[in-house]
């Protein structure tokens, strides 16, 4: 009973490769994210989105685009990966409000070949 | 701009040890702090969420207090399994729902 679940685990790709990792959630939250952790452990927010709203962190590239088939979902795609790509890309989901903690999956390690 | 600093980076502790690790942050108007704990290979486990100066809250082993400007992680009488690491946020100034983390404080318990 997986509340935040991402597939794949890993993923090994080429230099400017597309790839895409999806996220589900099973707590009925309305709030979805993606975060980057760098190689130094450093959890920075790239998007949230919920069915009214996206918010897009403005360092984040526009090779990075989410897209969202329903709530429970959000899959992240990434075009023409590059190198300064690799990192472990967590996905979180909250119910709405900016008091709600948010819950996260084990993340997907995406190495860049 | 918001920010959330940690320290130590790192910190080793004997069994039964007890210490405090420190998340202090600027943010305007602060709406809420959150702890997270990390283990390798996982994603951030929520552990509290504090709203206001003055506020403590508490689970076996850790208790976190809130003040104007910084949040404190105490450990009491930690044992091997308190090791992970220990991630503090706050939600952005000019979106709530996101949140800044700091870079977090690696906990090592040696038995």
């Amino acid at each position: 009973d997986t509340a935040v679940s991402q597939t794949p685990k890993y993923l090994v790709t080429q230099m400017g490769n597309d790839k895409s990792i999806k996220c589900e959630q099973n707590l009925g939250h309305d709030t979805m994210y993606w975060y980057k952790q760098d190689s130094k452990k450093f959890l920075k927010i790239m998007f949230s989105y919920n069915n009214k709203e996206l918010i897009i962190n403005e360092t984040v590239p526009n090779r990075f685009s989410p897209k969202s088939p329903d709530k429970a979902h959000l899959n992240l795609h990434i075009n023409s990966l590059e190198l300064g790509d690799s990192a472990v890309y967590f996905c979180a989901s909250s119910q709405q409000g900016s008091n709600q903690p948010q819950h996260f999956g084990d993340g997907t390690r995406l190495s860049i070949l | 701009e918001d920010q959330v600093t940690q320290s130590p980076e790192a910190l080793r502790l004997q069994e039964g040890e007890s210490s405090s690790l420190n998340c202090s942050y600027t943010v305007s108007g602060l709406r809420g702090l959150f702890w997270y704990r990390q283990d390798p290979g996982k994603g951030p486990e929520f552990l509290f969420t504090l709203y206001s100066a003055g506020e403590e809250k508490e689970k076996e082993r850790l208790k976190a207090t809130l003040t104007k400007k910084e949040s404190f992680l105490h450990i009491t009488a930690p044992k091997p399994e308190d090791s992970a690491t220990y991630l503090c946020a706050v939600p952005n100034t000019g979106s709530a729902r996101q949140l800044t983390f700091g870079s977090g404080t690696q906990l090592t318990v040696l038995p």
